[in-house]
Order: structure tokens, then sequence, then C-alpha cells
């Protein structure tokens, strides 16, 4: 059973452009939720995706998005990016209602 | 919004011996707490998890316990070992299965 999948590993950015970044839930999973994770700190998390709409929302400007496809899997795009914006991205799936999450192995952005 | 605070924030041990890592949290609705280890490059993965109907649960070496009145949780690893050595972070579910984190503890296992 593959957990978790993202993609890509890693990426390379300037400022003012724009990325997506991909995540696939783990088997049996239909919630997808996102964090970020600045260079020694704890995951924050972005938003929340079940039945193709966002659920939850954290603290962060709208310059993340995100969309979650019929087949559960889901995309972060960040526009508009700044170097702050530089962080392993996390994708986190689980069952809708009080579940566990299961982490991928991220996305590491550099914004230069 | 929940707000998790960690200690400490780095933690050295001989290999065998016990390590504790004590988290606290500010929402009182609060009712999930999960534990998560990362190894460097990877994912944080989960290690042991507690729900607020029970005070303390184990899992081999490890061991979690709730103190729902003070809003505190802390971790507990018995006789370490070096593959022990990672980042844990703790975690408290702020509603809706949104997970605030701690800013993490970094376990050495000194051979």
């Amino acid at each position: 059973d593959a957990g978790v999948t993202q993609s890509p590993t890693h990426l390379i950015k300037t400022r003012g452009q724009q990325v997506t970044l991909r995540c696939s839930p783990k088997s049996g999973h239909d919630t997808v939720s996102w964090y970020q994770q600045a260079l020694g700190q704890g995951p924050q998390f972005i938003f929340q995706y079940y039945e193709e709409e966002e659920r939850q929302r954290g603290n962060f400007p709208d310059r993340f998005s995100g969309h979650q496809f019929p087949n559960y899997s889901s995309e972060l795009n960040v526009n508009a990016l700044l170097l702050g914006d530089s962080a392993l991205y996390l994708c986190a799936s689980s069952r809708q209602g009080p579940d566990t999450q299961y982490f991928g192995p991220g996305t590491r952005l550099t914004v230069l | 919004g929940e707000n998790v605070e960690q200690h400490p924030s780095t933690l050295s041990v001989q290999e065998g011996d016990s390590a504790v890592i004590k988290c606290t949290y500010s929402d009182s609705a609060s009712n999930y707490f999960p534990w998560y280890k990362q190894e460097l490059g990877k994912g944080p993965q989960l290690i042991i998890d507690i729900r607020s109907n029970v005070g303390e649960k184990k899992d081999q070496r490890i061991a979690v316990t709730l103190n729902k009145t003070a809003k505190h949780f802390s971790l507990h690893i018995t006789e370490t070992q070096p593959e022990d050595s990672a980042v844990y972070f703790c975690a408290a579910e702020g509603g809706a299965n949104n997970l605030f984190f701690g800013t993490g503890t970094r376990l050495t296992v000194i051979p």
C-alpha cells in the first residue's frame, strides 16, 4: 500500500513566480491537508480539502490556493512567490472526521 | 486558535536512558494529541497518539500521558537507542482535524 506521495521533491523558483505542488493521498483516504514547515519550526496548517472543497484554512494569505480532484489527489498553488515562502511543504491525508493524519515526504521549495 | 508549546528544544541522552518531552496546549476543546518523529529530509512519521478519553497510552518503548485539567501531555521513550535520534513534534487538534504543532525537540541518543 503506497503511502502519501508528493511531487516534485525539490523546486527552485524566483520571486514573483508561481508554483504548483502535488499530492496523492494514502489509499482509502479522502481528506488532504497542506502544511508549511519553515526551517527549524513545526509544520503550520495551510488548508484542508474534502469533497473537492476547501473546508478549513489557517492563517495564510490568498496567494495560497488549492484544489482537490475527484480521485482525492490535491494541488497547492502559490502565486507571487516571496523569499519567505521558502519552506518544506507537507501534504497529509486522512479520512474525514477525527482521524490520524499521515504525512508525505514533502516538497522543498526554495525562492531566490 | 490553539497554541502548543514544547520543551525542551534539544535533548541528549545516553543510550539506554529514558527521554521525556513535554507539551502544553491552550484550547480546552482539543481532544486529540499525536506525536510525530521527523528524520532529516523526511516527512513527519506518526509514532503514537492519544485521545482525551484516556490518560495514558503505551506502545512498546513509547508512552504518552495526558492531563486535560492542566492541559499538558508528554512523550516518554524508554531504553533509548541511537535510531531514536530525530526531531520529535507534539501536536494538538484544533478542530475539524487540523493540527497545531509544537516547535520540536531534537533528540540525540549518544551510543
